[in-house]
């Protein structure tokens, strides 16, 4: 069990430009949670899929943010035309979903700077 | 108000005390409840699993829940420096919205030797 494996660490952008994180769950876990941590809060709830399929999104996510898990494996997160704003740490969780409801267990982010 | 509200901190307690942390909610569809410790500059790593009311332990940490007052909490015996981190209560219910966890803010643990 390796856990919740996020790329890249660290990802430093200017204003405008596009970046795009990666997120490799657990690997027999159905559910991928993402959610986005800004410091001293909690973290906010943003996406989730259920294998291939995105199922919930937040107000937070505006159109500026995509989410993907094709193959219902690895999910990226890509967001547009960046802004101060979206400076934050970026957590993947993954899940097993079945009737008794497993936690979420966390990877250690992506932090996202704009400058 | 947050359907989560915990306490900020920071709490400062000597090596070898008691730390009890704790939150309170508001949407009674919460069924489950977790604790999560995070470092600095790392991703919450779970403690804690619980769905009934009453308590859990698990070496030295004990979480309580208290669904009739909406009242968790988690309890660190013999705390370590090691322990100084942010602890984060999240909890969700079982069908509906409410099965997204929803997290509190966190409280900074400061144990000093």
């Amino acid at each position: 069990d390796t856990g919740v494996s996020q790329d890249p660490r660290h990802k430093i952008t200017k204003r405008g430009q596009n970046v795009t994180f990666r997120c490799d769950p657990i690997s027999e876990h159905n559910r991928l949670y993402w959610y986005r941590q800004t410091l001293g809060q909690g973290p906010e709830f943003l996406t989730y899929f259920q294998n291939e399929a995105q199922l919930e999104k937040s107000r937070l996510l505006s159109d500026r943010f995509s989410a993907e898990r094709p193959k219902g494996s690895f999910s990226t997160l890509e967001i547009q035309r960046t802004e101060q704003g979206d400076s934050a740490m970026y957590l993947c969780a993954s899940s097993f979903h079945d009737r008794e409801n497993s936690p979420l267990h966390f990877g250690n982010g992506t932090r996202l700077t704009v400058t | 108000q947050k359907e989560v509200e915990q306490d900020p901190g920071p709490l400062s307690v000597p090596e070898g005390a008691i730390v009890s942390l704790n939150c309170t909610y508001s949407n009674s569809a919460f069924q489950y409840f977790m604790w999560y410790r995070q470092y600095s500059r790392k991703g919450p790593e779970l403690l804690m699993y619980t769905y009934s009311s009453g308590n859990k332990e698990d070496g030295r940490f004990t979480a309580q829940v208290d669904k009739s007052s909406k009242y968790i909490s988690l309890f660190i015996r013999d705390s370590q420096p090691s322990d100084s981190a942010t602890y984060l209560c999240a909890m969700k219910g079982a069908s509906g919205g409410s099965y997204i966890p929803t997290f509190g803010r966190g409280t900074s643990l400061i144990v000093h030797p």
